[in-house]
């Protein structure tokens, strides 16, 4: 499996602010993700953080509003910007290990967010 | 079509019995597949993943997948008030790693 930690747990944030949330794992992976999942709903994937290049985006969610850092293969940052009420929300990172006969995916505990 | 779909329930059942937690999906270039749980306020856990026809055991959980039908399913034996949780299915695409999740099914086993 893997380590993975993320800062903050939770948080409480004013509309039209912005919070960036880390992810930090405990070896160096390649492949790391950004999921949402919004209340009572299941996860979607949000982009694919490549270290060293651009973030890879999935419809329906562009950079301006979701900005992505991977600066080292152990480390990125998401950061939720000019957050409305409907940004309220839990999102994870995850990556992908080797190992058990196929790429598998573990989550981070998840950052809880709540917008007023 | 939704691309990954799960029986809606919340599924109740009794303790000891068999829980049945079955999901579909629509494109037949989809490679592996995970069931993960879900605790409330935790985050996704993975039980298993399987990749070829058949069935996989692990425990008290059996994943059976058949690529034909689209459809892929999940057993959980002699079931536990502790196995009350919501089970998402997922699916990989390809030579991708991105998950793509159904919606989730909620289950309690009663004690």
């Amino acid at each position: 499996s893997a380590v993975i930690s993320q800062k903050p747990s939770r948080d409480i944030c004013q509309r039209g602010t912005s919070l960036t949330i880390q992810c930090q794992v405990d070896s160096q992976v390649t492949m790391m993700f950004w999921y949402r999942q919004q209340p009572g709903q299941s996860l979607t994937l949000i982009a694919t953080a490549n270290q060293g290049s651009e973030a890879t985006y999935e419809s329906g969610f562009v950079i301006d509003k979701f900005p992505i850092s991977r600066p080292n293969l152990t480390f990125s940052t998401l950061t939720v910007s000019n957050m409305s009420p409907e940004d309220s929300s839990i999102y994870l990172c995850s990556v992908v290990r080797g190992g058990r006969g196929t790429d598998t995916q573990y989550f981070g505990p998840g950052t809880r967010l709540t917008v007023l | 079509q939704k691309e990954v779909e799960q029986n809606s329930g919340p599924l109740s059942v009794p303790e000891g019995a068999i829980a049945s937690l079955n999901c579909t999906y629509s494109d037949r270039g989809s490679q592996s597949f995970f069931w993960y749980r879900q605790y409330s306020g935790k985050s996704p856990e993975l039980i298993m993943f399987i990749y070829s026809n058949g069935d996989k055991e692990d425990g008290r959980f059996t994943a059976q997948l058949n690529k034909a039908s689209q459809y892929v399913s999940l057993l959980i034996r002699d079931s536990q008030p502790s196995d009350s949780a919501t089970y998402l299915c997922a699916v990989t695409v390809g030579s991708a790693r991105q998950l793509t999740f159904g919606s989730g099914t909620q289950l309690t086993v009663l004690p």
